[in-house]
């Protein structure tokens, strides 16, 4: 079964420095990968996606993430925080069935100080 | 604004009431779902629906029940709440056959079961 690990449940950031939340995954086949954000009492939101073409994938609002198949890894990254990044995010992957079943990780909080 | 509505938005339980959570998109999504969210164990599915008229068990669908009459409508029920169903409740569609990824999240609905 695929799995996916967040391995920090809490990262603060001070403005304007880099965002590192890292991520590793469990698949037996080639996997399909995500990251989410979820805002303070909003749902989730889709913030990037890998779907086997380029290892490095660009989202939203300046972050990216890379995937490293021989780290079974897909940390996502931000070159400077801003104090609207302020969310939790998940690592998500999707069912070897395909489709749209995902699943997520325990979540990542990320705080941003001034 | 297109996308997903869920009601109510909070609500106190006694155990052993029976409650449905109301969920309507108006995106034509053919699937959606149902999550619950629980601190430290990320988003787990419960339910899922490919398209009006079909349902399947996620990963935690026991002492739920959830319906699809129509393409815009995915009410999930408690039969009988239990302590354990507090949870924050999200209900999410996507294109089924369209394999992104990508779900449209509501804003989630908090349930409280004393």
């Amino acid at each position: 079964a695929q799995s996916v690990t967040q391995l920090d449940s809490h990262v603060s950031v001070s403005e304007g420095t880099p965002v590192l939340l890292r991520c590793n995954y469990s698949s037996s086949y080639s996997p399909s990968l995500f990251w989410y954000v979820q805002h303070p009492n909003k749902g989730l939101q889709l913030l990037l996606k890998y779907t086997s073409a380029a290892t490095l994938v660009k989202g939203i609002n300046g972050f990216e993430a890379e995937f490293k198949k021989s780290e079974t890894s897909f940390h996502l990254t931000k070159p400077s925080a801003h104090m609207s990044d302020a969310a939790e995010y998940f690592c998500v992957v999707r069912g070897k069935g395909g489709g749209n079943k995902l699943t997520f990780g325990t979540g990542t909080q990320l705080k941003v100080e001034l | 604004i297109a996308g997903i509505t869920q009601a109510p938005t909070s609500q106190i339980l006694a155990a052993g009431r029976r409650m449905t959570l109301r969920c309507t998109q108006d995106m034509r999504h053919n699937a959606m779902y149902w999550y619950r969210q629980d601190l430290g164990l990320g988003l787990r599915l419960i339910h899922y629906s490919n398209t009006a008229g079909t349902t399947g068990k996620g990963e935690v669908p026991d002492g739920y029940s959830v319906s699809r009459a129509n393409t815009d409508d995915f009410p999930l029920t408690l039969a009988s709440a239990v302590p354990s169903q507090t949870s924050v409740y999200f209900c999410a569609s996507s294109e089924a056959g369209v394999n992104t990824g990508e779900l449209f999240f509501g804003e989630g609905s908090r349930l409280t079961v004393l």
